[in-house]
């Protein structure tokens, strides 16, 4: 089936560490997206792509990083300087957005602090 | 620029009853416009999207949605709740040529027994 795999679905991270969330799709897609999702605040976009090798910040993306070398995947790395980083944390992907389709989404990684 | 606002974030039915959960949207240009649901701990899944055509949208699991451009809005509704219903619905708006999906804060509906 095809789709978008998100690992881990937990991940723990310790203070002054990196950490990265894999996200991997199987649908051909051109367009990812990085979400984080905090209660009550919807979905906030983090990076976005078009295209491989090409990324551009969304409206959060100050302690966040991100790399598209392949089509299939965009890792998202959490980065010390983020202070807040306890959310749930969404990845999505999308045919070209001139088609008007909808974005599909992975089951998402929950991310907290030790 | 766009935007989308979910009116309440708490909704809560007798199981049988009318689900209508509010979307107002404002675009500059004609909006496309989607409702996505999520159950706890899992992505968001797609159940219903007006492009264009027919402004009255039939989605999956009995959802259907009605694009109304002079109130800008485009609310969700089901004549008849299941206890599967509860979950958290999600209003979205994007345009064509852009890249950018904007999504509401989210209506987390209760379904009583």
């Amino acid at each position: 089936d095809g789709g978008i795999t998100q690992s881990p679905k937990y991940l723990f991270r310790k203070e002054g560490q990196n950490v990265t969330l894999s996200c991997e799709q199987n649908l051909n897609h051109d367009a990812m997206y990085w979400y984080r999702q905090d209660p009550g605040q919807g979905l906030r976009l983090i990076y976005y792509s078009q295209i491989v090798n090409d990324f551009q910040k969304g409206d959060i993306a100050e302690g966040y990083s991100v790399s598209r070398e392949k089509k299939e995947s965009f890792p998202l790395t959490v980065t010390s300087a983020q202070k807040n980083p306890t959310a749930f944390y969404l990845c999505a992907s999308q045919e070209p957005q001139i088609n008007n389709q909808p974005q599909h989404f992975g089951d998402g990684t929950r991310l907290s602090i030790l | 620029a766009q935007s989308v606002t979910q009116l309440g974030s708490h909704v809560s039915v007798s199981e049988g009853a009318l689900v209508l959960l509010r979307c107002n949207y404002s675009s500059s240009v004609p909006p496309y416009l989607f409702w996505y649901v999520q159950y706890p701990n899992q992505g968001l899944q797609l159940l219903l999207k007006y492009t264009t055509g027919a402004t009255l949208v039939k989605g999956i699991n009995g959802f259907e949605a009605e694009f109304k451009k002079s109130e800008t809005s485009f609310h969700l509704t089901k004549p008849s709740a299941h206890m599967s219903d509860a979950a958290e619905y999600f209003c979205a708006v994007s345009k064509t040529g852009g890249f950018k999906t904007i999504f509401g804060a989210g209506t987390r509906l209760f379904v009583k027994a």
